[in-house]
């Protein structure tokens, strides 16, 4: 069964300090990978997307990272901001033969206290 | 948010009746996606079109009814025969059903059946 793991459930870090989330998926056939950020009570928007071929990919503070033979990629966030406050959501694509549906984690919701 | 927009933000419904939640996109989109978000689960797809006046079943479409006449709006109408629709629904929108195009995320209607 196609599934992503994510974790920890939550998480909550002191302003400024750096955080690592993780997941791990068992989809197959693997397209690419994806990170959402979701805030409380909104749709969820596009951090990273990931190519099988690709090891690492950053967007500012966020950097994530891909390994396709262990199935697993994790989520760095560096010198966090209270707005980062949110969920975090790992997103696997099995690609076209599954009529390109998306498979979603559950999220890890992260919470930044000053 | 990107250029989709969900109505209304809040719904509530009595047991018993339909309740219709809309979903506009002005990014010229042709794929569209209405997704289902329950608390530490997932997002589940319900159904999803790749064009205009077409539409497919997602995991979870029992319950659920969509319309595609126009490429910027995708309704999705929750029917009483969902025996459990209370949950935050997300519209989604990608240029095209591609297993590497991002999905845009509206803001998401939650709904609360009393």
């Amino acid at each position: 069964k196609n599934q992503v793991e994510q974790s920890p459930q939550s998480l909550i870090i002191l302003e400024g300090k750096n955080c690592t989330l993780q997941c791990n998926y068992t989809v197959s056939p693997f397209s690419n990978l994806r990170w959402y950020k979701q805030d409380t009570g909104r749709g969820p928007v596009s951090l990273t997307i990931m190519t099988f071929s690709e090891n690492t990919k950053s967007n500012g503070r966020y950097t994530a990272t891909l390994d396709a033979d262990t199935k697993q990629s994790s989520l760095h966030i560096t010198a966090s901001q209270l707005s980062d406050s949110a969920s975090y959501i790992c997103v696997v694509s099995p690609g076209r033969e599954y009529g390109n549906k998306l498979v979603f984690g559950a999220g890890t919701i992260l919470r930044v206290k000053s | 948010d990107g250029g989709i927009t969900q109505s209304p933000k809040y719904l509530f419904r009595k047991e018993g009746q339909n309740v219709t939640l809309s979903c506009e996109q002005n990014l010229n989109h042709d794929a569209m996606y209405w997704y289902r978000q329950d608390p530490g689960q997932g997002l589940r797809l319900i159904y999803y079109s790749q064009i205009v006046n077409d539409f497919q079943k997602g995991d979870i479409a029992e319950g659920y009814s969509v319309s595609r006449e126009k490429k910027e709006s995708f309704p999705l109408t929750v029917t009483s025969a969902q025996k459990n629709p209370t949950a935050f629904y997300l519209c989604a929108s990608s240029i095209s059903s591609g297993s590497y195009n991002e999905q845009f995320f509206g803001p998401g209607t939650r709904l609360t059946v009393l």
